[in-house]
């Protein structure tokens, strides 16, 4: 299986911060990565697919890059509502595995 | 707009078989792929399995001695049984759409249930 490891798995920042999250994997996967933010009690909402293509509907202030075993999620102005746990996940190969997590707080 | 709806009992006694359905409304069941995914409380996402409208499935190894996704697309539901549970299997299920960029193999989850969970106890 391919491992995801997110780093940090924690990370308290402030309103209007600009913050990054990464994604390595254990092998190379190309781009077939996505992003997904969840909050307390909700189901997951996908922001990013194939690395760097952002979903409809969300707001451009998030954005995706990297390929192969490194990639990025940055926020560039963090803000209220932006305050949750983000997870990437990797279809690249079977079985579909996820991050264990970014859980972005406010300072 | 399409809506998921997970449906299933919330209490599962060990070694017995856990049984959810998805309900699809809203948009075609033909053209995509349906997939479960669970979270036990507190913890990450695991991907439990998928399948396609014609009933191809694909497990996650980890898991497919126990699982069976089926699809009734006259229903426009898809269904989950996971057999002799224990509480390791404790998790908010999820159901899930499967969304891919045109012509690749980009694969999504771009429209998700609000998840059921499903304690396993006696």
């Amino acid at each position: 299986d391919i491992q995801l490891t997110q780093s940090p798995s924690f990370l308290s920042a402030s309103e209007g911060d600009r913050v990054t999250i990464t994604c390595r994997a254990s092998q190379g996967i190309s781009s077939y990565l996505a992003w997904y933010q969840q909050k307390p009690g909700n189901a997951p909402k996908l922001l990013i697919y194939a690395a760097s293509t952002l979903q409809s509907g969300v707001p451009s202030r998030f954005s995706g890059s990297g390929s192969g075993t490194e990639f990025t999620l940055t926020i560039s102005s963090l803000q209220p509502e932006d305050f949750a746990t983000y997870y990437c996940q990797q279809v690249n190969s079977y079985p579909w595995t996820f991050g264990q997590g970014t859980r972005v707080e406010i300072k | 707009q399409v809506q998921l709806q997970e449906s299933g009992p919330g209490l599962v006694k060990p070694s017995e078989t856990l049984s959810l359905t998805c309900a699809v409304s809203g948009d075609s069941i033909i053209s995509y792929y349906w997939t479960w995914i669970r979270q036990p409380p507190g913890k990450g996402l695991e991907w439990i399995g998928y399948i396609t409208h014609s009933g191809s499935t694909n497990y996650n190894p980890s898991l497919k001695s126990r699982v069976t996704i089926s699809v009734d697309t006259s229903k426009k539901q898809f269904s989950l049984k996971l057999s002799s549970v224990t509480a390791a299997d404790s998790a908010v299920y999820y159901c899930a759409r499967v969304s891919w960029f045109p012509g690749s193999s980009y694969y999504y989850l771009d429209q998700w249930g609000q998840g059921t969970l499903v304690t396993v106890s006696s």
